[in-house]
């Protein structure tokens, strides 16, 4: 079956725009997580859904990153007047349910490049 | 809070001999544990999970990893190596103090010579 995806795959932005960052989980699946993955380093959590719950928003660095998951489906991450620092591939993951056991399916990612 | 140290950042192997990226996670009661895999430019992929069954988890490609609960480790290994082996790792734990957001170790670049 389909897998999660992403879109877009790449994204080149000047400092200052806003971007928007889509993810499409696998089907059922009621957990979306998404995270930050900077050059050369490991995942940074930035947030997680779980079915309608209030979802997780400690891991997001500022109040320029938001996201939001329509219909217990599609998320959408937003990034507000973007900086350099934010350069980065972001991952959304998700997960049959959001319990430890499960494990989560990765999406390819979309890279930022903010010039 | 739930924390997990992969102890390695680069391992360097020869092609057809063994692969040990070790694990440790901080916990007082066994969470669950798995490894992914990260090619070039690609997602993660899940190899192995560990969710309280049987000790010696057995994953995709080859690669096995055991938890021992008295030494806090997860650490994975496969008996030969491949070209195809080369990538980053990463060790993740979950389900320690009730979270379910899993926390993941910085990874381990596995580099395997010809």
């Amino acid at each position: 079956g389909a897998g999660v995806s992403q879109s877009p795959s790449n994204k080149v932005t000047e400092k200052g725009k806003d971007v928007e960052l889509r993810c499409d989980p696998i089907s059922g699946h009621t957990a979306l997580y998404w995270y930050r993955q900077s050059l050369g380093q490991g995942l940074e959590f930035l947030i997680y859904f779980q079915g309608n719950s209030a979802p997780d928003k400690s891991g997001l660095p500022s109040d320029r990153f938001s996201a939001e998951r329509t219909g217990g489906s599609v998320s959408t991450l937003t990034i507000q007047r973007t900086q350099q620092e934010d350069s980065a591939v972001y991952l959304c993951a998700s997960s049959f349910r959001g319990l430890a056991a499960y494990e989560q399916y990765f999406g390819p990612g979309t890279r930022l490049t903010v010039t | 809070a739930q924390s997990v140290t992969q102890l390695d950042s680069h391992v360097s192997v020869s092609e057809g001999t063994p692969v040990l990226l070790r694990c440790n996670y901080s916990s007082s009661y066994s969470p669950s544990l798995f490894w992914y895999v990260q090619h070039p430019n690609k997602g993660l992929q899940l190899l192995l999970k560990y969710t309280s069954a049987a000790t010696l988890v057995k994953g995709i490609n080859g690669f096995e990893a055991e938890f021992k609960k008295s030494e806090t480790s997860f650490h994975l290994t496969k008996p030969s190596a491949h070209m195809s082996d080369a990538a980053e790792y990463f060790c993740v734990v979950s389900g320690m103090g009730g979270s379910y957001i899993p926390t993941f170790g910085r990874g381990t670049s596995l580099i395997v010579h010809p």
